[in-house]
């Protein structure tokens, strides 16, 4: 099956700071989301994209599917902003995710 | 629009007993799923459905069953539970259109549930 491999596995970062999250994918896919789970446990579907470049506030996300990655930008981080970032991928556009192991971010005032 | 709800948000069972979690969505989405997160790892998915009456297989079925028989229920059954079944099980709602650009939207977690098999 399709491997999805994330990096970095954590990382911490100071109020204010830039980051870049990589998502990287064996095979070729027709699905790619980017999710966020809150310390609480509560994920929340930040950005489908299969391919291109897409923003969403301090957020933006671009996938280049025929090199098989993609990359979530996170701008003037937040505390909120603390979590874990999964990449997930798909064979079809039809669902069946396979999840990656995860970003671990922790924000710092 | 409650969105997708699980229950219970937390149980434990002793090795043998069965339980089913249950889950609900109100968005009219075509495709369910149920996931497990295991801690410190990424989620993996039990069994999927793409509409009432049509189920399939995960990457890890075994040990559990399910069934579609409405858009909006899809509940997950444990019937010998198992400590390696410890876990804290997710359920998802997308819509998938159809046609030459098919495409997965909305795609919706419950809260979960957390539970502990002992």
């Amino acid at each position: 099956g399709i491997q999805v491999e994330q990096s970095p596995p954590d990382l911490i970062l100071q109020e204010g700071a830039n980051s870049t999250l990589r998502c990287n994918f064996s095979d070729s896919v027709n699905n790619l989301q980017w999710f966020h789970q809150n310390p609480w446990g509560q994920l929340i579907n930040l950005f489908y994209i299969p391919s291109g470049t897409k923003q969403n506030g301090r957020l933006s996300a671009t996938t280049v599917a025929t090199e098989r990655y993609s990359l979530l930008y996170i701008s003037s981080s937040q505390t909120t902003d603390s979590g874990v970032y999964f990449c997930a991928v798909a064979r079809n556009q039809g669902g069946k995710l396979i999840f990656g192991q995860g970003t671990e971010l922790s924000v710092k005032p | 629009n409650a969105g997708v709800t699980q229950t219970p948000k937390f149980r434990i069972l002793k090795i043998g007993q069965s339980m089913t979690l249950q889950c609900t969505q109100d968005m009219n989405h075509n495709y369910m799923y149920w996931y497990r997160q295991d801690p410190g790892m990424g989620l993996k998915l039990i069994y999927y459905s793409v509409g009432a009456g049509i189920t399939d297989k995960g990457e890890v079925p075994n040990g559990y069953n399910v069934s579609r028989s409405t858009t909006e229920d899809f509940p997950l059954r444990l019937e010998l539970a198992a400590p390696s079944q410890t876990s804290v099980y997710f359920c998802a709602s997308s819509y998938s259109s159809t046609g030459a650009n098919r495409a997965n939207y909305g795609y919706t977690f419950g809260s979960g549930t957390r539970l502990t098999v002992v």
